[in-house]
């Protein structure tokens, strides 16, 4: 079975400094994407990174960046230089292209000024 | 990036109403759009699977006679909670997906549906 894990249910980060969302997944697949999510208080989903398994090298989006550790199953996402409109719920998510995304519980992350 | 419009944004309605609830692909057609709910604090649970021109796919536990669902075109599906309760109220939240070149599909939110049953 699919399942994606995010063990940080909070995690708050001082501005402009740098955090780290941890994110592990379970699949017996070997092409699938990766995904990280924001849910602000808005609730509109926004994509903000997404990455192909068969690519070894990670993703990056501005501020944005992942540790894609395909053995470990692990799809940490980095966010450097924190700016308050980061502050949301981050979450991770996977699909193998033809099925639905699959949802980790979700990460609140909240920026101190 | 690719828009979708979920309308209503917001709606009250009294217990034993039915609801209808749209979700359209502005600029790319979707033969695929999916269904979520989330409850506060939680992660987004997958109610169905709407596929143009036939069938939905929903997911166990969800009632199909509850949650209709219609897609009938490639821009458009549609949720109607048929004889809402209390216990339905909840965000409801609609997805569409893009297909791109090498399978490299991207699905795309609306901004939700909070629904509340008085």
């Amino acid at each position: 079975a699919q399942t994606v894990t995010q063990s940080q249910p909070e995690m708050s980060v001082q501005e402009a400094e740098t955090v780290t969302l941890s994110c592990t997944y379970d699949t017996s697949e070997s092409d699938y994407y990766l995904f990280w999510y924001k849910q602000p208080p808005s609730r509109q989903m926004i994509l903000v990174i997404r990455q192909e398994a068969y690519k070894q090298q990670n993703a990056t989006e501005n501020r944005f960046s992942v540790n894609f550790q395909k053995a470990a199953k692990s799809f940490s996402l980095k966010i450097s230089d924190s700016q308050l409109g980061d502050a949301a719920m981050y979450f991770c998510a996977y699909h193998t292209g033809a099925n639905n995304l699959f949802f980790g519980t979700g990460t609140r992350l909240t920026v101190i000024p | 990036g690719a828009v979708v419009s979920q309308h209503p944004s917001r709606v009250i309605c009294k217990s034993g109403t039915s609801v209808k609830i749209e979700c359209r692909s502005l600029d790319f057609q979707a033969t695929t759009m999916f269904w979520y709910r989330q409850f506060p604090k939680q992660s987004l649970m997958l109610m169905a699977t709407s596929n143009e021109g036939s069938k939905a796919t929903y997911e166990q536990g969800v009632e199909k006679d509850k949650f209709l669902i219609n897609h009938a075109s490639l821009t458009l599906s549609t949720l109607t909670v048929t004889s809402a309760h209390p216990e339905d109220s909840s965000f409801y939240i609609c997805s569409a997906r893009r297909q791109a070149r090498g399978g490299k599909n991207i699905q795309y939110f609306g901004a939700g549906t909070r629904l509340s049953v008085l």
